[in-house]
């Protein structure tokens, strides 16, 4: 089982809709929660951080973390073309607090 | 702002050239790392380093060494470089976890690297 998991898209949302990206995770002691976005060639840059369980909105961006179920999610609300990337879930594990577990992304693509 | 900054965004490397990588960051971070990110097999670690002079191995160190004699400055090393290490390579740092709560990474543009 990988650490961290998510779907590897392509996820196809259509413009102005909500798109829904989710990602679990096994060390059920992890503490820290963050999404990562990338595009294309470029090196991830961090969009939301969450640390304890439900929802955290930071603008069109909404984080939710259930920690009983070792999930957590990412709601890009009002999609734009410029959010095609890939999204990356990344966790900190109980075992290190000095690393960070990624995800291997879900590939976004919004369609016009 | 943080920045990190990598030695370079392209290299073409020969099999069996020795190949160095830099990475230098402004922030004081006491954590930094080296990944490198292939298609469909997402980032993996190599190495990371929490203080000068100390470092610990990742995922996949084999083929690669580094080197933290400053502490704003992590090197990675390709003692022979071979076609398989063709990737993207990418330096992060973090400042070392509050009680409170952990703190994220923070990337550098990434190095292409070929090796023919």
């Amino acid at each position: 089982q990988k650490e961290v998991e998510q779907n590897s898209g392509p996820l196809s949302v259509p413009e102005g809709a909500i798109a829904s990206l989710n990602c679990t995770y096994s060390d059920r002691g992890s503490q820290s929660f963050f999404w990562y976005r990338q595009y294309s060639g470029k090196s991830p840059e961090l969009i939301m951080s969450i640390y304890s369980n439900g929802d955290k909105e930071d603008g069109r961006f909404t984080a939710q973390l259930n920690k009983a179920s070792q999930y957590v999610s990412l709601l890009i609300r009002d999609s734009q073309p410029s959010d095609s990337a890939t999204y990356l879930c990344a966790v900190t594990p109980y075992s290190s607090a000095s690393k960070i577990i990624f995800g291997s992304g879900t590939r976004l693509s919004i369609r016009p | 702002d943080v920045k990190v900054t990598q030695s370079s965004r392209y290299l073409v490397k020969r099999t069996g050239e020795k190949v160095f990588l830099e990475c230098v960051q402004d922030m004081d971070h006491e954590n930094m790392f080296w990944y490198r990110q292939d298609p469909g097999l997402g980032l993996r670690l190599i190495y990371f380093s929490y203080d000068v002079k100390m470092k610990e191995k990742g995922d996949i160190p084999e083929g690669y060494s580094v080197s933290r004699e400053k502490k704003e400055r992590f090197s990675l090393i390709l003692e022979s470089a071979s076609t398989n290490q063709t990737s993207m390579y990418l330096c992060a740092t973090k400042p070392t976890a509050g009680l409170a709560e952990t703190y994220e990474q923070y990337f550098g543009p990434g190095t292409r690297l070929t090796v023919t």
